[in-house]
This record gives structure tokens, C-alpha cells and sequence, in this order.
């Protein structure tokens, strides 16, 4: 069965302080694809890093950065120096290919991040 | 570049009544279009998935329909509202099947 766990419900952190949000997952298959998104309270869902399960290379895009492990199957994710800006809920997700359309995203839970001044 | 819209933004309706839930995307054309609900506990679950026009298909039983009228408009509709109906909808749109979904801003339904 495909799924996504992402341990921690809830973080608190101090602004610049770096935070590492866990995210693991199951599959059977030996392709697949992993995406991260941020809801910030406004609600709408922003699209961060999509991974290919044949591509482990890790990933930098400015603060944030992502470490594929596949012999751990996890998929964390960085912020390094955080602000308040990024206080939002971080989904991990997979691609279902086993779900009706082949295409739907199995979500985890979500972590709550809050960033204080 | 690529828009995706959803109205209203918010919505209360008391139970039994139908619902009408709009998605339009702007910037693309032949997209891949999603409904997915965003349930109290944060856990997101895809309803509806539509290749094109007049092309559904349901990925859950439920109280729910959705139309596909338009290459770029995406409807959510019940005759008749649940309470378990509430929660927070959101559209999403994609190039093909297999590529980044990308979400719309979310109409958020409470039903009393």
C-alpha cells in the first residue's frame, strides 16, 4: 500500500533557527514520485519540489533544501535560518498509481510549522 | 503563465441544500483537472479527476458529483448537502497525468 507519514504534528521554532521536517513513505513500486507542498493560513496549497524516485540527488533552492534517501525511504525537508514567513503546514506526498486515475496524491498528514520572532 | 481560480471562497449552506463549486484554470489548455478535500485533521483526499472535456471519474463513493463543461472549467456539485459534507475543497490542474499538480486557493464549506 502506498503511504506517507510524517511523524511530527506540530513544530515550534525560533526565527533562524534551522528545522528538519520528516517525512517517510511506503511503496511498492520502484518508480515513483515525491512532492512536497506548503499551506500557509491563507489555505491554497504551493507547490515545492516534485522528486523522481530514479533521480537521489538532494536538492537546494535558497533557505530550503531536501534529502532523498531511498534505503531509508524518506524524503525530508530543510529550512535553514527559518523566518516567520514560513510558518505554514508542510505536506509530503506520493503519487498513487494504484488509485482510480493512476494519478492521485496520497498526502500526509501534515507538519505545523510556527516560526516566532 | 498558468492560473488556476475557485469561487466563492467561502460558502456556508444548511444541510440539504445543493452545492455549485467553480474551478477555472487560466494559461493552458487540455489540462488535467482534480477535486480534492481537505477534511478538520489536515488530511487532503482526491474526489474527481478529469482528462477532458466531459471526462470524469471518482475516486471515492460520496454525496458528490462534478462536471467537466469547458476544457478549463471544473464543477463540484450535490442536490443535496451532508453535514460530513464540510471541509475545504481544492482544485488542482496538471499538464498530463504524471506531472505536478498545482492547486487553486480553496473554497472553504461549512454545512449547518
Amino acid at each position: 500500500a502506498q503511504k506517507v507519514t510524517q511523524a511530527q504534528t506540530e513544530i515550534s521554532v525560533v526565527e533562524k533557527e534551522d528545522v528538519t521536517l520528516d517525512c517517510v513513505y511506503e511503496t511498492r513500486d520502484t518508480t515513483y514520485y515525491l512532492f512536497w507542498y506548503k499551506q500557509p493560513p491563507s489555505g491554497e496549497l504551493v507547490f515545492l519540489i516534485r522528486r523522481n524516485s530514479f533521480d537521489e540527488q538532494n536538492e537546494i533552492s535558497g533557505r530550503y533544501s531536501w534529502n532523498f534517501q531511498k534505503s531509508t525511504s524518506s524524503f525530508n525537508f530543510t529550512i535553514t535560518a527559518s523566518q516567520v514567513v514560513d510558518s505554514a503546514v508542510y505536506f509530503c506526498a506520493l503519487r498513487d498509481p494504484y488509485s482510480n486515475s493512476g494519478y492521485a496524491l496520497n498526502f500526509g498528514k501534515g507538519t505545523s510549522l510556527l516560526v516566532t520572532p | 503563465s498558468q492560473t488556476i481560480h475557485q469561487w466563492p471562497a467561502t460558502l456556508v449552506q444548511p444541510v440539504g441544500s445543493p452545492l455549485s463549486l467553480e474551478c477555472t484554470v487560466e494559461g493552458t489548455s487540455n489540462p488535467n483537472l482534480y477535486w480534492y478535500r481537505q477534511a478538520a485533521g489536515r488530511g487532503l483526499q482526491l474526489l474527481f479527476y478529469s482528462v477532458g472535456i466531459g471526462q470524469i471519474s471518482s475516486e471515492v463513493p460520496q454525496n458528490l458529483s462534478a462536471s467537466r463543461p469547458q476544457d478549463r472549467q471544473f464543477i463540484l456539485s450535490s442536490k443535496k448537502l451532508l453535514l460530513s459534507d464540510s471541509g475545504f475543497y481544492l482544485c488542482a490542474w496538471s499538464s498530463g497525468g504524471a506531472d505536478t499538480q498545482y492547486f487553486g486557493p480553496g473554497t472553504r464549506l461549512t454545512v449547518l
